[in-house]
């Protein structure tokens, strides 16, 4: 079955910093791979995605992800963080069998001033 | 604003009863999802239209039922509510029907069943 796992539930960065948030996905085939930020009082607003080709995804907000087959990751960077960026992060897997996406419980986002 | 509209931002009802959200997706998508979202659960799926079809199903409890009309909005009516059903429930829209679709979200309606 197809599932995703982010083992971070709350993650506390200071501005200027770097960010990795983690993500591990189940999955038989090569999946589609999203990253979605909520603010909050917002819905889900996409960072980036994956489907096929360079394993390196630029999105935007100056995030990036790279997808890794051999870990079944697919980890959200980003090099600086702002305090515009607290809100929480979601990995989603989608899958064709289904045609349905499979949400990781998300990780929290604090940046400190 | 992701240009897709779900009504009301609110809703307060008691058990038992039964209530209707609506979603207007953005223009030109014919794909509708609905999520319902809960601090133990998560971000779940429960059901997604295409062009006025049903296209997949998820964790939708048989309480609850979708249909999406001609004009391409989308209701969501649940019933026989139960106080585990309250959650914010969104509703999103894709120009396609397939999963690797970017998916556009509503800002939710939060539902407090009393």
């Amino acid at each position: 079955a197809q599932s995703v796992t982010q083992p971070d539930i709350h993650i506390t960065v200071s501005e200027g910093a770097s960010l990795e948030l983690r993500c591990n996905y189940s999955y038989g085939a090569t999946p589609y791979l999203f990253w979605y930020v909520q603010s909050p009082g917002q819905g889900l607003q996409l960072l980036l995605k994956y489907f096929s080709g360079d394993t390196l995804v630029q999105g935007i907000k100056g995030f990036e992800a790279e997808f890794k087959r051999s870990q079944s990751s697919f980890n959200l960077r980003k090099p600086s963080v702002h305090w515009s960026d607290a809100a929480e992060y979601f990995c989603a897997v989608g899958a064709n069998t289904g045609n349905q996406f499979y949400f990781g419980t998300g990780t929290s986002l604090t940046v400190i001033p | 604003d992701s240009g897709v509209t779900q009504t009301p931002k609110h809703l307060i009802t008691a058990t038992g009863q039964r209530v209707t959200l609506r979603c207007s997706p953005r223009s030109g998508d014919l794909s509708v999802y609905w999520y319902q979202q809960s601090l133990d659960q998560g971000l779940q799926f429960l059901i997604q239209y295409y062009n006025g079809e049903e296209r997949a199903k998820g964790n939708i409890l048989e309480r609850f039922s979708a249909q999406q009309f001609p004009d391409l909005h989308s209701e969501l009516n649940l019933s026989s509510l139960e106080l585990g059903d309250s959650a914010l429930y969104f509703c999103a829209s894709s120009d396609g029907p397939f999963v690797g679709e970017k998916l556009f979200f509503g800002s939710g309606t939060q539902l407090s069943v009393l």
